[in-house]
């Protein structure tokens, strides 16, 4: 079965850098997106990039850029995010999901997702 | 790009009916039937519950349907179950510089 799971929580001084993980089993890794996204605390959900495992390709939103990087290691399925120059603004919960897909081709959906892990951007 | 719009809060008594709407703009949810929903349970991993719209993944209970009319989609939970008690989220594809936007959520609550 898809099990999608995630790093723990990590406590940052302002200005660090933060790397979270993204473990994945049970499908064919190179043959999904895999995307994060961020819930700040009392606020809705943020898209924050997407990385292609098969071959490496991100794409991150806009004011994430220069910020953050998605790389990965097909070896161990695993997909990693780092977001770097760290803000209280930062703070909040980071979930991985995988996009579904059909033959390779993303479906524009999040179809499992892991079980989130909490920034704190604290002095 | 800006969230989609959700009310912060929802309610019903066992058994009944309640609607969460998404109002986006003709740049996301008027512009693709690439609407999703999701349901955030405390500590568990968030779960799609309506996709393109309309759509419900194999094993989600056909009391959940989504609808969309215009920019703005809607979820309809029908015979409130105490398990629906969560968060629920919208999201949209919005085109490839800006890809997906989410809802700001909504609290559903079981009286």
């Amino acid at each position: 079965q898809v099990q999608v799971v995630q790093s723990g929580a990590e406590v940052k001084e302002p200005g660090a850098s933060v790397r979270l993980s993204c473990k994945t089993s049970g499908y064919t890794f190179t043959n999904y997106y895999i995307h994060w996204v961020r819930q700040a605390p009392g606020q809705g959900l943020e898209w924050v990039a997407l990385i292609v495992p098969s071959n490496g390709f991100t794409i991150y939103a806009q004011r994430f850029q220069g910020r953050v990087t998605l790389t990965r290691d097909t070896s161990t399925t695993t997909v990693y995010m780092q977001l770097s120059s760290l803000s209280s603004d930062d703070t909040g919960v980071y979930f991985c999901a995988r996009e579904a897909g059909e033959s390779g081709e993303p479906l524009k959906r999040f179809d499992y997702w892991g079980q989130g892990a909490l920034v704190t951007v604290s002095s | 790009q800006s969230a989609l719009t959700q009310p912060p809060s929802a309610s019903g008594s066992l058994g009944q009916s309640i609607t969460i709407s998404c109002t986006g703009t003709t740049s996301d949810v008027g512009g693709y039937n690439y609407v999703s929903w999701y349901q955030f349970h405390p500590g568990k991993a968030p779960k799609l519950i309506i996709y393109e719209v309309s759509r419900r993944p194999s094993g989600v209970p056909d009391r959940f349907s989504g609808s969309k009319s215009g920019t703005t989609a809607s979820l309809t939970v029908t015979g409130l179950q105490a398990e629906d008690e969560a968060d629920y989220y919208c999201a949209s594809y919005a085109g490839p510089n800006t890809h997906y936007v989410f809802g700001t959520g909504s609290t559903v609550s079981v009286l």
